[in-house]
């Protein structure tokens, strides 16, 4: 079945430096990606929807120059933490869509816990 | 404001009972719902849910969908302790171009043996 690989899995980091979060399709191209925040005991939240070879849309209420979104390739999405803060620590997932597919057939990566100092 | 809630918030049970899970929805240019589980990492897909009335049943657990009364329920009988986990329901976005997933807050099961 498909395959996303996202890493690193775990992060810790200084306050003020900047994280980058990779999520891979192993086996398909992903022409849709999706990055989801989780903070402890509640649910996954969309952060933004990227399409390979344009902007990502951000969702309302989060900073599109601090989580930079680049999905440059149809196997590859990057989300980066710009300059983050102990706040911004939490768990990051990221949902790919194959070409072709419908809305459904989504493949979550495994996550990655950021902690920032 | 599209929005997914689900109840209980958490649920203990032992071995062997049978439990309901509850998701409401409202979400605009609502297609699907599906239920996920969540085990510590990636959520995990379990059903998908777009007509009312159609049962889906996979193994001990199945789920089924009211589109009037704009809730789904999913059931687990039989539950074993490798059931426990986050239960997440989702509602799907609309078009099929988008697939915007709106999720609910997750219900979290522990089965005790």
């Amino acid at each position: 079945g498909a395959v996303v690989s996202q890493h690193p899995s775990r992060v810790i980091c200084k306050s003020g430096t900047s994280v980058k979060i990779e999520c891979r399709s192993l086996d398909f191209q992903a022409t849709t990606m999706f990055w989801y925040r989780q903070f402890p005991k509640q649910s996954l939240m969309l952060m933004a929807t990227s399409n390979e070879g344009s902007k990502a849309t951000y969702e309302q209420g989060v900073e599109k120059d601090k989580f930079l979104i680049n999905h440059a390739s149809l196997t590859l999405s990057t989300l980066t933490v710009t300059s983050a803060h102990p706040e911004d620590s939490s768990f990051y997932i990221c949902s790919a869509r194959a070409r072709g597919t419908g809305a459904n057939v989504l493949t979550f990566g495994a996550g990655s816990r950021l902690t920032v100092l | 404001e599209d929005k997914v809630v689900q109840s209980p918030l958490s649920l203990v049970v032992h071995e062997g009972d049978t439990v309901t899970l509850n998701c409401s929805y409202e979400v605009t240019n609502f297609r699907s719902l599906l239920w996920y589980k969540q085990e510590k990492k990636a959520p995990t897909f379990l059903f998908m849910l777009t007509s009312s009335g159609i049962e889906k049943k996979s193994g001990r657990l199945s789920s089924i969908l009211d589109k009037k009364e704009l809730f789904s329920i999913l059931n687990i009988t039989a539950t074993q302790t490798g059931d426990s986990a986050v239960y997440l329901c989702a509602g799907i976005h609309g078009s099929s171009n988008t697939g915007k997933l709106i999720f609910g807050q997750g219900t979290t099961l522990q089965v005790k043996p």
